[in-house]
């Protein structure tokens, strides 16, 4: 079993949808949690970060955590052409020792005009 | 202001040769993470250093892969008699402590082996 997993996609959403995108993760002592967006060729941007269960709004955006289903969701409202990237999901693996950020795949999302 | 520097942007380079990757963390920071990401994947961890030390190398290969942070200068990533599968974007992240709440990304090198 993969230790974060997303689905691929493509996900497509018309323009001014919600976009959800979904994320498991198998290390059940994971306390902190990432959303970066990845634009083709370009770096990956943090747009998001959870700890606690349940929602965190900013913005557009909005991240869940249900630590008791190894959950993390990211939803995005009045989805924008500008919205179309890869969302990659990341947890925390570690300790107070060492840290080190373990991603899934990415789940490319296209929003459509 | 620097974010984190990485250089090449791109590299080519023929099976056999060596490829050196450079990373200049965000100033005053003295955590540096190395990603791997394929095409069509998510990123793959590579290693983790603080300043002249290893940390972590658990994402690294044994062998033709090494990766250093010296006291002075830049991290440097080196794989040695590359394949046409090291073919990838090499992202380095730094951090000015051990939370990886702090991760800065840099541009990536994206290494093409002909």
């Amino acid at each position: 079993q993969k230790e974060v997993e997303q689905n691929s996609g493509p996900l497509s959403v018309p323009e001014g949808a919600i976009a959800s995108l979904n994320c498991t993760y198998s290390d059940r002592g994971s306390q902190s949690f990432f959303w970066y967006r990845q634009y083709s060729g370009k770096s990956p941007e943090l747009i998001m970060s959870i700890y606690s269960n349940g929602d965190k709004e900013d913005g557009r955006f909005t991240a869940q955590l249900n630590k008791a289903s190894q959950y993390v969701s990211l939803l995005i409202r009045d989805s924008q052409p500008s919205d179309s990237a890869t969302y990659l999901c990341a947890v925390n693996i570690g300790d107070t020792g060492f840290q080190k950020l373990v991603f899934g795949t990415g789940t490319r999302l296209l929003v459509s005009p | 202001n620097a974010g984190v520097m990485q250089n090449p942007r791109h590299l080519v380079r023929r099976r056999g040769q060596e490829a050196r990757l450079r990373c200049s963390p965000v100033k005053g920071h003295s955590h540096v993470y190395w990603y791997r990401q394929l095409p069509e994947e998510g990123l793959k961890f590579m290693v983790y250093l603080q300043k002249e030390n290893i940390i972590d190398e658990s994402g690294m290969p044994k062998e033709r892969f090494s990766a250093e942070f010296p006291k002075e200068g830049p991290s440097i990533l080196r794989i040695q008699q590359v394949v046409r599968g090291d073919s990838a974007a090499y992202f380095c992240a730094s951090s000015p402590d051990r939370q990886v709440e702090k991760l800065f990304f840099g541009s990536g090198t994206q290494l093409s082996v002909l």
